[in-house]
């Protein structure tokens, strides 16, 4: 398997606040990391994917402004929150994929981060 | 019609027993496949992957992939109560954009001792 780590795993803020997650990819390069919200018994929701050295791309519904994402080198991606709301609260979850061959890649899903704003 | 079809409601398959999920994709030139696990409040993770035709096995996994019916399948053979997971069908290929997943709402699985 590959490992992909996130930090922090949890997170309690203020509203207003702003909240950066980080997600690595600690043994192989990964070109696209994907971002994920996931609420408590609901499915994984895509948000962004984010690109090496390129700008994000967004989903519909979902406001760049507010969720800044940077992927700055072959291994790390972030995710800022930005004025962060109640309703921002929830498991922020990453993704990072892997090629093993030509035609061929995996996501490797790393442990996720709750974020709680009060 | 959905990108990726996971239908059956919760499985409840006693101890030992093989637990059996099956899943439909739209796409027809999707190229990868996969089956995660997730357990109540962690993220997925993945247990196989396969990318053509016929069985993979993995342990007491074994995925099985048939192109032409746009299936794919999961076998979980001697079922323990650390199967009790959230079992989520992902399909990839290149009509979907940036090569992200396409995922299924998932299989709840519930092994009884």
């Amino acid at each position: 398997g590959a490992v992909v780590s996130q930090h922090p795993s949890r997170v309690i803020c203020k509203s207003g606040t702003s909240v950066k997650i980080e997600c690595r990819s600690l043994d192989f390069q990964a070109t696209t990391m994907f971002w994920y919200r996931q609420f408590p018994k609901k499915s994984l929701m895509l948000m962004a994917t984010s690109n090496e050295g390129s700008k994000a791309t967004y989903e519909q519904g979902v406001e760049k402004d507010k969720f800044l994402i940077n992927h700055a080198s072959l291994t790390l991606s972030t995710l800022t929150v930005t004025s962060a709301h109640p309703e921002d609260s929830s498991f922020y979850i990453c993704s990072a994929r892997k090629f093993i061959g030509a035609l061929q890649e995996t996501q490797y899903f790393g442990p996720g981060t709750r974020l709680l704003v009060l | 019609q959905k990108e990726v079809e996971q239908n059956s409601g919760p499985l409840s398959v006693p101890e030992g027993a093989i637990a059996s999920l099956n899943c439909t994709y739209s796409d027809r030139v999707s190229q990868s496949f996969f089956w995660y696990r997730q357990y109540s409040g962690k993220s997925p993770e993945l247990i196989m992957s396969i990318y053509s035709n016929g069985d993979k096995e993995d342990g007491r996994f074994t995925a099985q992939l048939n192109k032409a019916s746009q299936y794919v399948s999961l076998l979980i053979r001697d079922s323990q109560p650390s199967d009790s997971a959230t079992y989520l069908c992902a399909v990839n290929g290149p009509t979907h954009g940036n090569n992200r997943l396409a995922f299924g709402k998932g299989n709840q699985v519930v092994v009884i001792p």
